[in-house]
């Protein structure tokens, strides 16, 4: 199984704030790499996919970016409705593995 | 837009077997293109992947979990279904069921239930 390691496991910012997560493959999975955001008592929504496209209906503020092993989901300016658990989770082959999340919280 | 509901018991009693569906509206499970799969949450934890199923019946089961999962569909009714054996405490967790479509260069969970939450004990 491919393994993903996110850091940190959580985070606490203020609105406006540039936010970096990282994300590490213990193999390399090129760029099948997705960013999921979970909000308590919802499902997870995707955000980013391929490693750096943003999923329709997600806001610019959102970007990706990394290959091989090392990926990065970046929050350019932290708004209000992005606290949340962030999770990154690869594609490149099965079983399908998941990060064990990062929680942004309120400073 | 396709959507997906989780229906089943909410509790089940340590070692039997844990039994959800997962109804597709507005999609055919048989048109093709996606994996049917189910995904795991322990309260406060991560996700685990289960395993998923395409419309003609092939799965793919988890390795950590495959000695007690079953993954079936029923195309007439436009629904999948997960069977979890022999369950214990540490299957407690809210089980989604999800659509992973193929796209350019990934492969993406882009629509999911509600969540189902499913409690083992006695």
């Amino acid at each position: 199984d491919i393994q993903m390691t996110q850091s940190p496991s959580s985070l606490s910012a203020s609105v406006g704030d540039r936010v970096t997560i990282t994300c590490r493959a213990s193999q390399s999975i090129s760029s099948y790499l997705n960013w999921y955001q979970q909000k308590p008592g919802k499902a997870p929504k995707l955000l980013i996919y391929a490693a750096s496209s943003l999923q329709s209906g997600v806001p610019s503020r959102f970007s990706g970016s990394g290959s091989g092993t090392d990926f990065t989901l970046t929050v350019s300016s932290l708004q209000p409705e992005d606290f949340a658990t962030y999770y990154c989770q690869q594609s490149h082959s099965t079983p399908r593995t998941f990060g064990q999340g990062t929680k942004v919280e309120i400073k | 837009q396709v959507q997906l509901q989780e229906s089943g018991p909410g509790l089940v009693k340590p070692s039997q077997t844990l039994s959800l569906t997962c109804t597709v509206s507005g999609g055919s499970i048989s048109s093709g293109g996606h994996y049917w799969s189910w995904i795991r949450q322990h309260p406060g934890k991560g996700l685990e992947w289960i395993g998923y199923i395409y419309y003609s019946g092939n799965t793919y089961y988890n390795p950590s979990l495959k000695s007690r999962v079953t993954i079936s569909v029923d195309t007439s009714k436009n629904q999948f279904s997960l069977r979890l054996s022999s369950v214990t405490a540490a299957d407690t967790a809210v089980y989604y069921c999800v659509r992973e479509q193929s796209i350019v260069a990934s492969d993406i969970f882009d629509s999911w239930g509600q969540g189902s939450l499913v409690t083992v004990s006695s």
